[in-house]
């Protein structure tokens, strides 16, 4: 199996601050990674997928990079609404599996 | 608007079964993978199944291997997870998730709000 690593587990920022979260997977996938965003009592939503790509509908300040086992998520310009805990998740091979999640906090 | 609605949780004893059903509209039901995801209290996502667009390739968790069975009705529109012997490490919300694309391998775009699983005596 796969094991996604995600840090950091946590991170508390200011509204503006540019914020970067990162997974690692246990062996190279390729791009095929997505980040999801949930917020609590809620179903996730996906905000990355294919380790770059946009979804449509998602703000601009969210981004993704990365290849092989290595990527981030960058929040360019942390806003109030983007409380919330993120998680990445590998769809290169079964099981599917997904970090421990990073839980992003407003200051 | 693409929508899935989850049924069938609830409190089951250990030992217990549960058939979890997930009403999907507003998309192509037989063209996508679906996937059931499912979340402990104040744990982590744990994908749990999947399904392909056809309905002829499965694949689970070591997790629930041999205990739970994921299948589809294209008829029906609605994606089914039978869970058997169920045990308290079951107990979690259980999300019915639509994949992106028609690859079983992917990731996914829709979730259904859940549904709660508790396992308790």
């Amino acid at each position: 199996d796969i094991q996604m690593t995600q840090s950091p587990s946590s991170v508390s920022a200011s509204v503006g601050d540019r914020v970067t979260i990162t997974c690692r997977a246990s062996r190279g996938i390729s791009v095929w990674l997505a980040w999801y965003q949930q917020k609590p009592g809620k179903a996730p939503k996906l905000l990355i997928y294919g380790a770059s790509s946009l979804e449509s509908g998602v703000p601009s300040r969210f981004s993704g990079s990365g290849s092989g086992t290595d990527f981030t998520l960058t929040i360019s310009s942390l806003q109030p609404e983007d409380s919330a805990t993120y998680y990445c998740q590998q769809a290169n091979s079964f099981p599917l599996t997904f970090g421990g999640g990073t839980n992003v906090e407003i200051k | 608007e693409v929508q899935l609605l989850e049924s069938g949780g609830g409190l089951v004893q250990p030992g217990g079964s549960l058939r979890l059903s997930c009403a999907a509209s507003g998309f192509t039901f037989s063209t996508y993978a679906m996937s059931w995801v499912r979340q402990a209290p104040g744990k982590g996502l744990e994908w749990v199944s999947a399904i392909s667009a056809g309905g002829g390739s499965t694949y689970y968790a070591d997790s629930v291997k041999g205990q739970f069975t994921i299948s589809r009705d294209t008829s029906k529109n609605t994606l089914y997870l039978q869970m058997n012997s169920l045990r308290g490490e079951d107990t979690a919300v259980y999300y019915c998730a639509k994949g992106q694309s028609g690859s079983s391998l992917d990731s996914v775009d829709y979730w259904g709000q859940g549904t709660l699983v508790t396992v308790s005596s």
